[in-house]
C-alpha cells in the first residue's frame, strides 16, 4: 500500500517557466512533509519541508503548498533553471514512530 | 555536508553469500535509516533505528537484518543475497529533535550475480 504517491513519472518544463511537482498521501498520521532532489550517482539532498500545521513554505525559488483536506502537496519552482533537472522525491514523516516514507519520484527535465 | 559515510561504495557478490553494508555518522544523530532505490519504486525504507539497539522494520524488510551497537554505526546485513536485492542502498540520518531533515549518504551499489 503506497502511502506517498507521485503519479507523474516525468515532467518537462521550459527554462524560465514554473515547474509544479505534485504529491498525494494517504496517511493522516504524517506530521512533516519534505522534498528531496537527486542527481544520478549521488544521494538525495534536502530541498524544503513543511509542517502539517502550515499550508505554505517558501525558500527562494522553491515553494511548497500543503492542502491537508485533499491530502495533497505540491512543489513550485520558479523560475526553472537547467540545474533543476533531476529526480524529485516527495517524503512524509510519520509522527508516532519517525518513519520517513518516500514517493517514487518525478524526473524533471528543464528544456532550453 | 553531513558527516555520513557508506561503505563499501560498490560491491559485487554471488547469490547465497552474506553481505554487510556499513553506515557511519559523525553527527551524533539519533535516527538512522536504510533505503533501497530501484527504478519504478523510488526510495523504499528497509529498516530504521531510533537509538542504540533500537530498530524497527520498514516497508521492505524481508531478507534484511540490521544492527546498531553504537550511535555512529548502523549495519545492514543481507543474510543470503538474492538477485532481487541488486539495488542502490542509501543510508540516512536525522536528528529528530523538533524536526530536521534527513541527510543521505552517497549510496552503495550492490550487484548480486
Amino acid at each position: 500500500d503506497q502511502q506517498v504517491k507521485q503519479n507523474s513519472p516525468s515532467l518537462s518544463v521550459q527554462e524560465g517557466r514554473i515547474s509544479i511537482l505534485n504529491c498525494d498521501y494517504t496517511n493522516s498520521m504524517f506530521d512533516y512533509f519534505l522534498w528531496y532532489k537527486k542527481y544520478p550517482a549521488e544521494g538525495p539532498t534536502f530541498l524544503i519541508s513543511i509542517s502539517s500545521i502550515k499550508d505554505k513554505n517558501e525558500d527562494g525559488r522553491f515553494t511548497v503548498f500543503l492542502n491537508k483536506s485533499a491530502k495533497h502537496l505540491s512543489l513550485h519552482i520558479v523560475p526553472s533553471q537547467p540545474g533543476d533537472s533531476a529526480v524529485y522525491f516527495c517524503a512524509a514523516r510519520r509522527h508516532r514512530d519517525d518513519k520517513i516514507i518516500f514517493g517514487k519520484g518525478t524526473r524533471l527535465h528543464i528544456l532550453p | 555536508d553531513a558527516g555520513i559515510t557508506q561503505s563499501p561504495r560498490h560491491k559485487v557478490t554471488e547469490t547465497g553469500t552474506p553481505v554487510t553494508l556499513r553506515c557511519h555518522q559523525t553527527e551524533n544523530h539519533r535516527y538512522m535509516y536504510w533505503y533501497r532505490q530501484d527504478p519504478g519504486h523510488g526510495l523504499r525504507l528497509i529498516h530504521y533505528s531510533y537509538g542504540v539497539k533500537d530498530t524497527d522494520k520498514g516497508e521492505v524488510s524481508d531478507g534484511y537484518s540490521v544492527s546498531r551497537s553504537k550511535t555512529e554505526d548502523f549495519l545492514l546485513t543481507l543474510e543470503s543475497a538474492t538477485s532481487s536485492q541488486t539495488s542502490v542502498y542509501f543510508c540516512a540520518i536525522s536528528d529528530g529533535q523538533g524536526f530536521t531533515e534527513a541527510f543521505f549518504g552517497q549510496g552503495t551499489r550492490l550487484t548480486v550475480v
